[in-house]
């Protein structure tokens, strides 16, 4: 069974720190997807990394896909109360691409 | 463009009733995901369809659950007699080739 593991769980943070949330499998994913999920609405695509090793940046946002594509990272510089929400890590599964959710990391960011 | 929709955005039903939820994929998507997230839990998968076809349905309780994708109109989730255990925010995504996955808003159910 493939499973990702997120970490940590929960982050609150001032305004202007940096953080990193990970996510980790001991299974190879051919790909692996970044989503942002706000209060009663459905998960937003961030990003989508494929080739082992990839780093992708989306404005203050950094991923980066393990050499193994067995882990990835999202890195946020200078974190901004806007940036609050629930992140999630997801990969294909299998044929027919069924993505598994690791539990997510819920962000808060003080002003 | 238009996006994934869902409706009813919320839905309250009593234990026993039954439950629609209906998407409509991306225009010119022709793979469905449904979703199921649990309070305090992740995002876990329920099924996926094609046009006309359920692919994979190994997500899905064997008992009380359907769905199908007709090859006119949205995809639909059914959930016949209701328990307090279904309630829970239900996700439809869609994609072109099954590669990238766009979600919906969800439809949350509240089973009384």
């Amino acid at each position: 069974t493939q499973l990702l593991e997120q970490s940590p769980q929960f982050l609150s943070i001032q305004e202007g720190e940096n953080l990193t949330v990970y996510c980790n499998s001991s299974s190879v994913f051919s790909s692996l997807q970044w989503y942002r999920q706000e209060p009663g609405e459905g998960p937003v695509l961030l990003v989508t990394v494929v080739t082992g090793g990839e780093v992708k940046k989306l404005k203050r946002l950094t991923f980066q896909f393990g050499d193994a594509r067995k882990d990835s990272s999202l890195h946020i510089t200078a974190a901004q109360p806007g940036d609050t929400g629930l992140y999630l890590c997801a990969g294909p599964m299998e044929y027919g691409n069924k993505l598994v959710f690791g539990a997510g990391t819920i962000l808060r960011v003080k002003s | 463009n238009a996006g994934v929709m869902q409706n009813p955005r919320h839905l309250v039903r009593r234990r026993g009733q039954e439950a629609r939820l209906r998407c409509s994929p991306v225009k010119g998507h022709s793979h469905v995901y449904w979703y199921r997230q649990l309070p305090e839990e992740g995002l876990k998968f329920m099924v996926y369809l094609q046009k006309e076809n359920i692919i994979d349905e190994s997500g899905m309780p064997k008992e009380r659950f359907s769905a199908e994708f007709p090859k006119e109109g949205p995809s639909i989730l059914r959930i016949q007699q209701v328990v307090r255990g279904d309630s829970a925010a239900y996700f439809c995504a869609s994609a072109s080739n099954g590669y990238t996955q766009y979600f919906g808003p969800g439809t949350r159910l509240t089973v009384l």
